[in-house]
């Protein structure tokens, strides 16, 4: 499979404050990139996609693409609770994906 | 997005037994995968289920081990045999159409526990 690698966790941050989360992919060939959010226990649910360079914003989330840099991240704005999960990074190439090993984001409140 | 029905949710199993997991999509999709994942990792593409022919597996995974069945367009299963406390794992099931640019779902999940 495809390498994907993420920054290492766990990230926390306060209540209020911006998450930034950073993916890097070997693939120059992948074609859509998306960031999942899991629960301890839960499956992988999708929260972002993006497929062409640039910013894709969605309430408080923010996914960044630069495919020459082989880069994606995603910003959490206005970090809750809530937020607390694993985010995984996951590239698409030739119709499958590969995920990276997640970075786990814990907001204090 | 497609429903995806997964079970067993979870179970505890036997060395050396199997155990069949099914997937069930409210829509026919194109593709569907398994993976796996194990604790504290993420996760990892065991196959791809395809319609009508044999499925297709990563490498380190093999369908002695793994059979898949994908007998039409909205059901697969994923077959663990033979089973040892390695394959202790939270099992995936993942739809997704055929075109690039579009989002994987997947099922809840199966927990599956070898003693």
């Amino acid at each position: 499979q495809k390498e994907v690698e993420q920054n290492s966790g766990p990230l926390s941050v306060p209540e209020g404050a911006i998450a930034s989360l950073n993916c890097t992919y070997s693939d120059r060939g992948s074609q859509s990139f998306f960031w999942y959010r899991q629960y301890s226990g839960k499956s992988p649910e999708l929260i972002m996609s993006i497929y062409s360079n640039g910013d894709k914003e969605d309430g408080r989330f923010t996914a960044q693409l630069n495919k020459a840099s082989q880069y994606v991240s995603l910003l959490i704005r206005d970090s809750q609770p809530s937020d607390s999960a694993t985010y995984l990074c996951a590239v698409k190439s030739d119709y499958k994906l590969s995920f990276g090993a997640g970075t786990t984001v814990t907001v204090r409140a | 997005s497609a429903v995806i029905s997964q079970k067993p949710s979870r179970d505890i199993c036997q060395r050396g037994t199997s155990l069949t997991i099914q997937c069930q999509v409210d829509s026919q999709v194109t593709m569907m995968f398994w993976y796996r994942q194990q604790p504290g990792q993420s996760l990892t593409l065991i196959a791809t289920a395809n319609q009508g022919s044999e499925a297709t597996y990563e490498s380190g995974f093999v369908i002695d081990k793994f059979p898949i069945s994908r007998p039409n367009l909205t059901f697969s299963t994923l077959t663990v045999s033979n089973m040892s406390p390695e394959d202790s794992s939270i099992y995936l099931c993942s739809v997704a159409p055929a075109s690039a640019n579009t989002e994987a779902f997947f099922g809840q999940g199966t927990r599956l526990t070898v003693v």
